[in-house]
Order: C-alpha cells, then sequence, then structure tokens
C-alpha cells in the first residue's frame, strides 16, 4: 500500500521570505501522480501544484514549485516570497494505482504553515 | 452557481443515530469521493464511486453506506453513528482518474457524534 510521510508538523516562515515543506512517499508503481493541497481556515483544499512522475522536470506555479527525486521518493514543495495569505495547512498527496486494483488517492498527515509579519 | 456543495455544514448527533451527508455536484463528474480528516491523518479516502450505482471502498470505510442513483449526488450515510466517527467529512469530485485532471472538494461537514 502506497504511504505519504510529511515530517514537519508545524512551520513557520517571516514574510517575503522562501520556506521548503517536505514529503516522501512509498510506492511500487512507476506512473502516478503527486500534488500539494493547500488548506486554509475555511477549511478549502485548494490545488496548489501537481507533478507527473514520468516528467523529470519540476513542476512550477508562480510563487510555488516543488524538487521531485523520483528514486529518493522525495516531493517538496518550496513556496518563494512568502505572502500571509500562504498561512495554512498544507497537504502531500499520492495519486496511481492501487495494488493491481483501481487507483488510490493517499494523503500525507499534512504541515501548518505559519508566515509571520 | 456550478460547483460541489456539501449539507449540512456542521452536525451534531447522538452515537447509534442514523445519519446522512449529503454531496452534490454541478460539473458531471463521473467520480466521487468521501474523505474524512482527522488531525495527524490528513485525509483518508472512505469510498469512492466511479459512475452512478457503480461504488468501491476506500482505506476506511467499515461504518459507512454509500449510494450514487444520480451521477451528481453522493450521500454518505453513517447507519448507526459512534464517537470515532466524530471529523471532518469532505466530498470531492473529478471528471475522470487521470491524473492530469483536478479533483475539486467540497467545503466540508463538520460532525460531531455525542
Amino acid at each position: 500500500a502506497q504511504t505519504v510521510t510529511q515530517s514537519q508538523p508545524e512551520m513557520s516562515v517571516q514574510e517575503a521570505e522562501t520556506v521548503t515543506l517536505s514529503c516522501t512517499y512509498d510506492t511500487s508503481e512507476s506512473n502516478y501522480y503527486l500534488f500539494w493541497y493547500k488548506q486554509p481556515p475555511s477549511r478549502q483544499m485548494i490545488l496548489v501544484i501537481r507533478q507527473e512522475a514520468y516528467k523529470q522536470q519540476n513542476a512550477t506555479e508562480n510563487r510555488f514549485s516543488v524538487n521531485f527525486q523520483k528514486a529518493a521518493k522525495s516531493f517538496s514543495l518550496k513556496i518563494s516570497d512568502s505572502q500571509l495569505g500562504d498561512t495554512a495547512m498544507y497537504f502531500c498527496a499520492f495519486f496511481g494505482p492501487r495494488d493491481n486494483y483501481g487507483q488510490n488517492f493517499v494523503f500525507g498527515p499534512g504541515t501548518r504553515l505559519s508566515v509571520l509579519p | 452557481d456550478a460547483g460541489i456543495t456539501q449539507s449540512p455544514r456542521y452536525k451534531i448527533t447522538e452515537t447509534g443515530r442514523q445519519v446522512t451527508l449529503m454531496c452534490h455536484q454541478t460539473w458531471s463528474h463521473s467520480y466521487m469521493f468521501w474523505y474524512r480528516q482527522d488531525l495527524g491523518h490528513g485525509l483518508r479516502l472512505i469510498y469512492y464511486s466511479a459512475a452512478a450505482d457503480i461504488t468501491d471502498k476506500g482505506e476506511v470505510p467499515d461504518g459507512y453506506v454509500v449510494s450514487r442513483s444520480k451521477t451528481e449526488n453522493f450521500p454518505l450515510t453513517l447507519e448507526s453513528a459512534t464517537r470515532s466517527q466524530t471529523s471532518v467529512y469532505f466530498c470531492a469530485s473529478r471528471r475522470s482518474l487521470a491524473g492530469a485532471d483536478t479533483q475539486y472538494f467540497g467545503p466540508g461537514t463538520r460532525l460531531t457524534v455525542l
């Protein structure tokens, strides 16, 4: 079964600084997708960025970028020029085949990020 | 407005009662999902549905029942609620299982079982 681990329960960063959130996962599959979701206090789940495992190039979305290391099964999120609105819970998620049966969507436990003024 | 909605947003019930959480989406997405969110666990998949009348178990299905008679609705029923089912429940939908498709989440339902 796939697992997703986020080793940093809480992090903080000063406004305008850069912060990196860690994520590791475990799978025996070669084709899958990885995501970072943001959950602000409103509880809405908002897609931040996605990465296809077959692409070697790291995904970027404006101030958000990832460092995808497939061999190491690592998928970190870098937030540049942090803004107060980035304060939220961030979830790393895996989407891919589930042990030869269907598909599986697995979320990590989350990292609570606080951006300090 | 188009989107995915959940009702009720908040619910308090007692142990042993039956509770149904509603989920409605307006995109005619084929796939719909129910997750529960608990501290330290992130989101865990309860059930999902590939189309009307097609459902399958996720990671934590015990104690829950789902149905999908119409594409746009995917209700989740707790037949006899237990305190361990106190959680925040999220419904989600997506057009297909292609990884590039976006999964849209509802606003969540906070359920408390006393």
